[in-house]
């Protein structure tokens, strides 16, 4: 089954700065990949996602990278502000309405 | 258009006690799916269901849970005899009627269960 690695666990910014995390999946009939923000004490909240015919996608802020090839897809924050400060997380599901697989979350600190 | 709803957020229980987790999913929306997630890791798919039916258990421990989406009224997982090793947040998600490609899923603010 399908098994997704994100990277890195902890990242810290200066408020201001850009943030990239990464994922990597394994199976290649992935085809759609979103991203999800949680705040404590929240559920996860979808904020942008890309699907395999599309390389790049960009909402404001933030941007999200696809390489099929190399099965890896990443989240460009710009201009950090506080309020960015959550817990990301990374998915994968194949075609359908099949079960998103996670990756194990990375936790983001904008330091003002 | 209201959210996915679910309900209690937060529910404690003595071990051997059962709890009952209740999710409305989005207005439209055909497909819930429960997801557990631990302090401090990622969320582990449970269970995928559709209305009357279990599309795919596979997350889900053989004993002692269980999950419906009845015709009418919310999906409801169960937890039976509950020990300490299931505090946790469980988590819903709901997408709409079956694509092609992939759908979006959107979650609920989840019920964080403690068993004491």
């Amino acid at each position: 089954g399908e098994n997704v690695e994100q990277h890195p666990s902890t990242l810290s910014v200066q408020e201001g700065d850009s943030a990239v995390i990464k994922c990597t999946y394994s199976d290649s009939a992935s085809n759609y990949f979103p991203w999800y923000k949680q705040e404590l004490g929240k559920g996860p909240q979808l904020i942008i996602d890309i699907r395999s015919n599309v390389g790049e996608k960009k909402d404001q802020r933030i941007a999200v990278t696809l390489n099929k090839t190399a099965k890896h897809f990443s989240l460009h924050i710009t201009e950090t502000q506080p309020e960015d400060s959550a817990v990301y997380f990374c998915a994968a599901s194949t075609p359908g309405n099949t079960p998103l697989v996670f990756g194990k979350g990375t936790r983001l600190s904008v330091i003002a | 258009n209201a959210g996915v709803m679910q309900n209690p957020r937060h529910l404690v229980r003595r071990r051997g006690q059962e709890a009952r987790l209740r999710c409305s999913p989005m207005k439209g929306h055909s497909h819930v799916y429960w997801y557990r997630q631990l302090p401090e890791e990622g969320l582990k798919f449970m269970v995928y269901l559709q209305k009357e039916n279990i599309i795919d258990e596979s997350g889900m421990p053989k004993e002692r849970f269980s999950a419906e989406f009845p015709k009418e009224g919310p999906s409801i997982l169960r937890i039976q005899q509950v020990v300490r090793g299931d505090s946790a947040a469980y988590f819903c998600a709901s997408s709409p009627p079956w694509t092609p490609a992939a759908a979006e899923a959107f979650f609920g603010q989840g019920t964080r269960l403690t068993v004491v």
